[in-house]
């Protein structure tokens, strides 16, 4: 079964810092994977896939997405981090498979201090 | 850009009463997925649809129903409101594709008292 563990469920930075968001799968093949962004009272954003190919994703927002196979990790950076990208993050792991099942993060929150 | 709408964004109830959630999509997508969300807690899947006169039951036992009569709406319903249903509900639709990326409403908050 395919899983996904965010292990920071809280995170806070100073704007202008640099910013990791972790982000561990568990998956028997090649997997999809995704980074989500929910703002308080609203539906999930999608910022980020990986399906093949360049391992490293660029996204909006200056983020950037690292898929790593032998860590089976999908770590979401950004050089410097500003007050608007407060928010919470999902990272999530998608089957090729005919149900095509996304399973999703507990979610890590972001707060940022001016 | 996707365009999911749910409707009411934000809903009290008292117990016992009958409610529907709405969903809609004007992208065309097969797929629908209803999630229920609490504070702190991965999303949960409680019901998908394959397309119309398909629905399935999720990771999450619900007590909820759906239906798909149509491909563009994929409504949810309680036929009798608890206040353990009181959660956030996510609704999401995807192409039948070999991607399984998701498009998701801003979802309904429900408080049941």
């Amino acid at each position: 079964a395919q899983s996904v563990t965010q292990p920071d469920i809280h995170i806070t930075v100073s704007e202008g810092a640099s910013l990791e968001l972790r982000c561990n799968y568990s998956y028997g093949a090649t997997p999809y994977l995704f980074w989500y962004v929910q703002s308080p009272g609203q539906g999930l954003q999608l910022l980020l896939k990986y399906f093949s190919g360049d391992t490293l994703v660029q996204g909006i927002k200056g983020f950037e997405a690292e898929f790593k196979r032998s860590q089976s990790s999908f770590n979401r950076r950004k050089p410097s981090v500003h007050w608007s990208d407060a928010a919470e993050y999902f990272c999530a792991v998608g089957d090729s498979g005919g149900y095509q099942k996304v399973t999703f993060g507990t979610g890590t929150k972001l707060q940022v201090i001016p | 850009e996707a365009d999911i709408y749910q409707t009411p964004r934000y809903l009290v109830i008292g117990t016992g009463k009958k409610i529907t959630l709405e969903c809609s999509q004007t992208m065309g997508h097969d797929k629908m997925y209803w999630y229920q969300q609490d504070p702190g807690m991965e999303l949960h899947l409680i019901h998908y649809s394959y397309g119309v006169n398909s629905t399935e039951k999720g990771d999450l036992s619900s007590e909820s129903t759906v239906s798909r009569i149509r491909t563009e709406h994929f409504p949810l319903t309680l036929e009798s409101a608890r206040p353990s249903h009181t959660s956030q509900y996510l609704c999401a639709s995807s192409e039948l594709s070999l991607t399984p990326q998701q498009y998701f409403g801003p979802g309904t908050r429900l408080t049941v008292t």
